[in-house]
């Protein structure tokens, strides 16, 4: 069965710094492009950031734009989001998604992993 | 950056009725905008890419239509498993967005 898992959510300070990881299965990782896309508790659904195949092509969307950093391990079968700098506005689940290669449709998504960023 | 302007906010229609939730972009994009469903703790899950291709075993009551900056998600004869909150996403740009959603709740 094709499935992403997250993991490395945590309650975390503002300031702080926290590491998610998305472990794949059920599909080889280096074959897709993969996102990182949160959603703040009562809220919608926000793009974080895109990774392409060869890990060469990176895009960010401005909220977190030089302070989170997608990143790759196909050797792991699995994708990665450092997060510094966390703010109180960072609070919420984060969800990896894969790319269906369509329309960059996300067909595959995680069951996501809470962030709380509070002191 | 593209925004994705989805109204309206919520519904409340019945069982059978057809409902239709519109995306306008602020700039044309083609027909790259995809559908989402979202059931309260949980994923969203894929619809409809390419604005009218229906992903996978999603019912054929659902429909998606349009180009350039009017898109429109249609479900024609609505179930009780079909409450939940859809979002639309264009993807023309790698700088994805998400309508706000469009929160459905079946009388």
């Amino acid at each position: 069965e094709v499935a992403l898992v997250e993991s490395g959510g945590d309650l975390v300070q503002p300031g702080g710094s926290l590491s998610l990881s998305c472990e794949a299965s059920g599909f080889i990782l280096r074959n897709y492009e993969m996102n990182w896309v949160r959603q703040a508790p009562g809220r919608g659904l926000e793009w974080l950031s895109y990774i392409d195949r060869s890990g060469d092509n990176i895009h960010y969307g401005d909220s977190v734009q030089g302070r989170f950093t997608i990143s790759r391990d196909d050797a792991k079968n699995s994708l990665h989001l450092q997060m510094n700098s966390l703010r109180g506005d960072d609070t919420a689940v984060y969800y990896c998604a894969r790319d269906l290669g369509k329309s960059s449709a996300f067909d595959v998504w995680g069951q996501g992993t809470m962030v709380t960023v509070s002191s | 950056d593209i925004q994705m302007t989805q109204f309206p906010s919520s519904l409340s229609p019945s069982v059978g009725d057809r409902v239709t939730i519109t995306c306008r972009a602020s700039q044309s994009i083609s027909t790259y905008v995809n559908w989402y469903q979202q059931k309260p703790g949980k994923a969203p899950k894929i619809l409809i890419y390419a604005s009218s291709i229906l992903h996978g075993a999603v019912p054929s009551r659902f429909s998606g239509s349009g180009s350039g900056t009017e898109f429109t998600l249609t479900i024609s004869s609505l179930q009780p498993e079909d409450s939940a909150t859809y979002y639309c996403q264009q993807s023309y740009i790698t700088k994805y967005t998400f309508g706000q959603g469009t929160n459905l709740e079946i009388k």
